[in-house]
């Protein structure tokens, strides 16, 4: 089985600053996937940024990035020059890559940002 | 755009009356699953198909049922709703394809009130 841990419920930063959200993770699986979610008020969830186990390269997607550290099990979200509209819910998730898992996720429990003007 | 679809998205019932929210999508993936999302919490797995094959989380309790008719659609049921069942329930799909990692796509949920 899988976990995933967010240890901050709540983070803020001010526009144009970098943040770095926090993820660990517990799995027994040699290859898996990890990603980020993000749910902003209202609106559905979006897919940030996906990370393979295997992969040691860290991924990025424009502002997003990540620090993947598979020794330590840690996978934090860096946001760089954050915007308004980076507020939301973000969520790590978890997943493994083969078995008949069907794609099923373990989600954190989620980190709230908030960016001010 | 292909996307998925989640209708209503604001459904209200009474307590005890059954109720069913629908998902469609336009992506042709084959794996469709159901979330329970309350505020502030990561969503909870209810449920999945796989094509046509059901799988039940362990904990799903009884009166949550879902039927999947052809690949574009998935329905949740739920046969009488309590107070505790009041909540956001998300619709996602994937394709099982290991090379991407299995994205998932969400709808934009349906928010269920009990009264």
């Amino acid at each position: 089985a899988q976990t995933v841990t967010q240890s901050q419920p709540e983070m803020s930063v001010q526009e144009a600053e970098t943040v770095t959200l926090s993820c660990t993770y517990d799995t027994s699986e040699s290859n898996y996937y990890l990603f980020w979610y993000k749910q902003p008020p209202s609106r559905q969830m979006i897919l940030v940024i996906r990370q393979e186990a295997y992969k040691q390269q860290n991924a990025t997607e424009n502002r997003f990035s990540v620090n993947f550290q598979k020794a330590a099990k840690s996978f934090s979200l860096k946001i760089s020059d954050s915007q308004l509209g980076d507020t939301a819910m973000y969520f790590c998730a978890a997943r493994n890559a083969g078995g008949t898992s069907y794609g099923k996720l373990t989600f954190g429990q989620g980190t709230i940002l908030t960016v001010h003007p | 755009d292909a996307m998925v679809i989640q209708n209503p998205r604001y459904q209200v019932t009474q307590f005890g009356k059954p109720v069913t929210l629908s998902c469609s999508q336009t992506l042709n993936h084959n794996v469709m699953y159901w979330y329970q999302q309350k505020s502030s919490q990561a969503p909870k797995l209810l449920f999945h198909y796989y094509d046509k094959d059901f799988n039940n989380e362990a904990d799903t309790p009884d009166n949550f049922q879902s039927r999947r008719p052809n690949t574009s659609f998935c329905f949740l049921d739920i046969r009488s709703p309590g107070l505790g069942d009041a909540a956001m329930y998300l619709c996602a799909t994937s394709r099982l394809n290991r090379d991407r990692g299995n994205e998932q796509f969400f709808g934009p949920g349906t928010r269920l009130t009990v009264l």
